[in-house]
């Protein structure tokens, strides 16, 4: 069966350092790779989308860069992180001939 | 542009009092809507893919259903372990992402 990993579950930092969230899916090949957040009252927002190794679409334009280097890993990263960036972060998947995402555990946030 | 609205935001209901949650889309041909439960602090877990007008389907006290328009989850005789957020996500054709409501925050009371 599919599962899919993401860490770290919290993280607290302060304003300008770096950041980086991995997301690893297990059990499927060639897999659409999301990133969202998920802030208070606001819904889910996609952050990155990713369809195949080294292939990355940018929805909302900010602070933070995502990389796909292997077929099943999705990073989240940010060179410079500001209070803005607070919030759950969101790994999910969708296999390449379906239709339903699914979700991983979730990244909380804090930038301090 | 894709939009999703879903109401009430909160809704509170005793053990046993049925109800429903609404989700109204605008989509440019809809290749699917999908219904998540989210408990605080987790992941949103799936629920159901409705296709088409005229679908149901249906989970221990939870049926989900689809018009043209909007779609309803259907709660029967609520239990305190269905308390969470229900989101609600549409897609459109080709391979676009989902576009989610902001969800419905649903309280049952013992």
């Amino acid at each position: 069966s599919q599962t899919i990993h993401q860490w770290p579950a919290t993280l607290v930092q302060p304003v300008g350092s770096p950041l980086s969230l991995e997301c690893t899916v297990e059990g499927t090949s060639n897999p659409n790779l999301y990133w969202y957040r998920q802030a208070a009252g606001r819904g889910l927002q996609l952050l990155f989308y990713s369809v195949g190794i080294g292939q990355i679409s940018s929805e909302v334009p900010q602070n933070l860069s995502a990389s796909r280097p292997q077929d099943r890993q999705f990073i989240l990263s940010s060179k410079k992180l500001l209070l803005s960036d607070s919030g759950f972060y969101l790994c999910a998947w969708r296999p390449g001939t379906g239709n339903t995402i699914y979700f991983g555990e979730g990244s909380w946030l804090t930038v301090v | 542009e894709d939009q999703v609205t879903q109401s009430p935001e909160a809704l509170r209901l005793q053990e046993g009092e049925s109800s429903s949650l609404n989700c109204s889309y605008t989509v440019s041909g809809l290749r699917g809507l999908f219904w998540y439960r989210q408990d605080p602090g987790k992941g949103p877990e799936f629920l159901f893919t409705l296709y088409s007008a005229g679908e149901e389907k249906e989970k221990e006290r939870l049926k989900a259903t689809l018009t043209k328009k909007e779609s309803f989850l259907h709660i029967t005789a609520p239990k305190p372990e269905d308390s969470a957020t229900y989101l609600c996500a549409v897609q459109a054709g080709g391979n676009t992402p989902l576009v989610f409501g902001k969800g419905t925050r649903l309280s049952v009371i013992a």
